[in-house]
Formats: C-alpha cells, structure tokens, sequence
C-alpha cells in the first residue's frame, strides 16, 4: 500500500524556518519525481517544488531562493526547508508523487499545516 | 505561466444531474491535463490524467475529454458524495498550474 505521511508543520513567526518531511512507502522516491504542493486556507492549490529522480531541482518564483527541497533515498523520505517565512507562505503542505515530468499527482500524503503569524 | 481558467466557479444541482466542468489553458497544452476531486480537510484525489484517461478505482460516471486549450470533466449523474471542489492541472509546462477550483453544492 502506498503512503505519504507528511510532518513537521506548526505556528511560526515570520521570518522563521521550519522544515517539513514527508516519509513514504509503497514506492521510492529515488526512482520518482516528488513534489510540494500547497493549500492557504480556503484557497485553490498552489505548486511549491520538484524533486527530480535524478536530484535536480526546481520552485515556484514564490520561494525561490528561501526554500529548498531534499531528499534521503535511505530513509525515503522527502524533505522542505523553508526558511524567511512569511503570512502568505500560511498554508496545508502536501507532498505528491508523479511518476514522470508529464504525470498527474497520482498521489498525495495527508498534509502539515503551516501557519506563519506573530 | 500556463494560466488554467475554470468556469463556472460554483454551480449548484441536484443528485442524479449531469454536470459539466470547463477548463480552458492559456495557451496549448496538448492533452497534458489532469483533473482532481477535493472533499473538505483532506488532499486532492487523482480522478482523470491525460484529459480523457479514468485513474484505476474512479466510477464511470466521472469522463474527461478535451485537447489543445479546452477541456471538460462531465459527471454523467450525480451521486451524494460527488458534492465537493474539483480542480483542473496542467502537466505539460512547468511550473505546473490549476484551474481554481469548481464547487459542486447541492440545490
């Protein structure tokens, strides 16, 4: 059975950093394209950042330059270090798996609530 | 940015109705389109890739069609539990861009 059991999310003050991870099973992510996704509340769903198979990375104009993506094929897990935080950065945090650089999110962990306010 | 429009925003209706969906790209995105069921407090659920494909598990009441800049979701008849937010998503060019989302609510 695949899953994606994201953590790591919390109240923080702007400026602040916190780091998500999103540990997996079922699949792994050394052989997929891995992403962030997120949510602000009540709002439409919004692409943060890609984790190619092979490492390269890519972001959202939004966070680049203040977050960065990882991942540690040992413990499958994907990571997000987020870093200068800010209100509108407040949102659900999703990870999600393509299979490709054309598939669909074909799945998706349960999401980590960040909330960034003084 | 690839710009990825939905309409209508909301729409109201009734259970065993036929409901329609658009989403229009900003510019071609051949059939590179994705489609996407959100119930309220949980994450989004896979319901069609490549414009027309059904994901393994989403009843056939669910159809997708579409290529180039326009594209549809069709729900053939409405079932209780298909009254909640479906979003549009292009995976052609990154970055990778949704619709804004449709609520279905009941009349």
């Amino acid at each position: 059975e695949v899953q994606l059991v994201e953590s790591g999310g919390g109240l923080i003050r702007p400026g602040g950093s916190l780091r998500l991870s999103c540990v997996v099973s079922g699949f792994t992510v050394s052989n997929n394209y891995m992403h962030w996704v997120r949510q602000a509340p009540g709002k439409g769903l919004e692409w943060v950042s890609l984790i190619q198979s092979g490492g390269s990375t890519y972001y959202a104009d939004s966070v680049k330059g203040r977050f960065t993506v990882s991942k540690d094929n040992s413990k499958n897990t994907l990571y997000l270090q987020m870093n200068s935080l800010r209100p509108d950065d407040t949102a659900v945090y999703y990870c999600a798996r393509t299979d490709s650089g054309y598939g669909p999110f074909d799945y998706w962990g349960q999401g980590t609530l960040v909330t960034v306010s003084s | 940015d690839i710009q990825m429009t939905q309409s209508p925003s909301s729409l109201s209706a009734s259970v065993g109705d036929r409901v329609t969906i658009t989403c229009r790209a900003s510019q071609s995105i051949s059939s590179y389109l994705n489609w996407y069921q959100q119930k309220p407090g949980k994450a989004p659920e896979l319901l069609i890739f490549a414009a027309s494909s059904l994901q393994r598990g989403v009843p056939s009441r669910f159809s997708g069609s579409g290529s180039g800049t326009d594209f549809t979701l069709s729900i053939s008849s409405l079932q209780p539990e298909d009254f909640v937010t479906y979003y549009c998503q292009q995976s052609y060019i990154s970055p990778r861009t949704f619709g804004q989302g449709t609520k279905v609510e009941i009349k």
